[in-house]
């Protein structure tokens, strides 16, 4: 079992450009949240799918946009990243159908910078 | 909103000392709380969690948290640290089975 993996593992960017951050996970989760983390601030919520078809926003969606595209994925994609956007992205998932009481299992992250 | 403080930044202690991490976190109806560790270069991981039942909740590698509701607090502690104890820790509260907030993290380095 890989867990969950992600990648790229660094990506530096440009003002204005975009990507995508790939999130997956083998241990038939039904659950899956993205996360970043910034110096001072602990991990906060952009945005959850509780099953396969549905996304709903965190605490801090603005500038980011999610794709279920199945099961075992989960995207992250900065359409036009902005350095605010510089942080440390975690992906995660979980077996309960939301956010609910369930243990969240974490992916090694990825160090976005964007200049 | 919901919030979560840890009020140490940054935990220095020697090696068999004993450790308590505090963490509180503001009202906000029904609660689940997690304590997680990230050690060097590693994955966050979950070292223990309270949803119901007895307070005092013990979780891997010797580590505790008792659930003070009247003082909504969630603090960690652990006997007796160890050099590879040496990690940041995160306390997590969950609001109403779906607003994950999480603490900004306390990091612990045990020195031999």
């Amino acid at each position: 079992n890989a867990g969950v993996t992600q990648t790229p593992k660094f990506q530096v960017l440009k003002t204005g450009q975009s990507m995508t951050l790939q999130c997956a996970q083998d241990m038939n989760h039904n659950s899956m949240y993205w996360y970043r983390q910034d110096p001072g601030m602990g991990l906060r919520l952009i945005y959850y799918s509780a099953s396969e078809g549905t996304t709903d926003k965190g605490e801090v969606p603005n500038g980011y946009n999610v794709s279920r595209l199945n099961k075992r994925e989960f995207s992250l994609r900065l359409e036009s990243a902005a350095p605010s956007q510089t942080s440390v992205y975690f992906c995660a998932s979980s077996f309960s159908p939301g956010p609910g009481t369930d243990t969240q299992y974490f992916g090694p992250g990825t160090r976005l910078t964007v200049l | 909103a919901q919030s979560v403080s840890q009020h140490n930044h940054h935990v220095i202690l020697s090696e068999a000392a004993s450790l308590e991490l505090g963490c509180n976190y503001s009202y906000g109806g029904t609660v689940n709380l997690f304590w997680y560790v990230q050690y060097p270069g590693q994955h966050l991981q979950l070292l223990l969690k309270y949803f119901s039942g007895d307070p005092l909740v013990k979780g891997i590698k010797g580590f505790e948290a008792e659930f003070i509701k009247s003082k909504f607090s969630f603090n960690l502690r652990k006997p007796s640290v160890q050099w590879s104890d040496t990690a940041e820790y995160f306390c997590a509260v969950m609001y109403n089975n779906n607003d994950m907030r999480f603490g900004a993290g306390t990091r612990l380095t045990v020195k031999p």
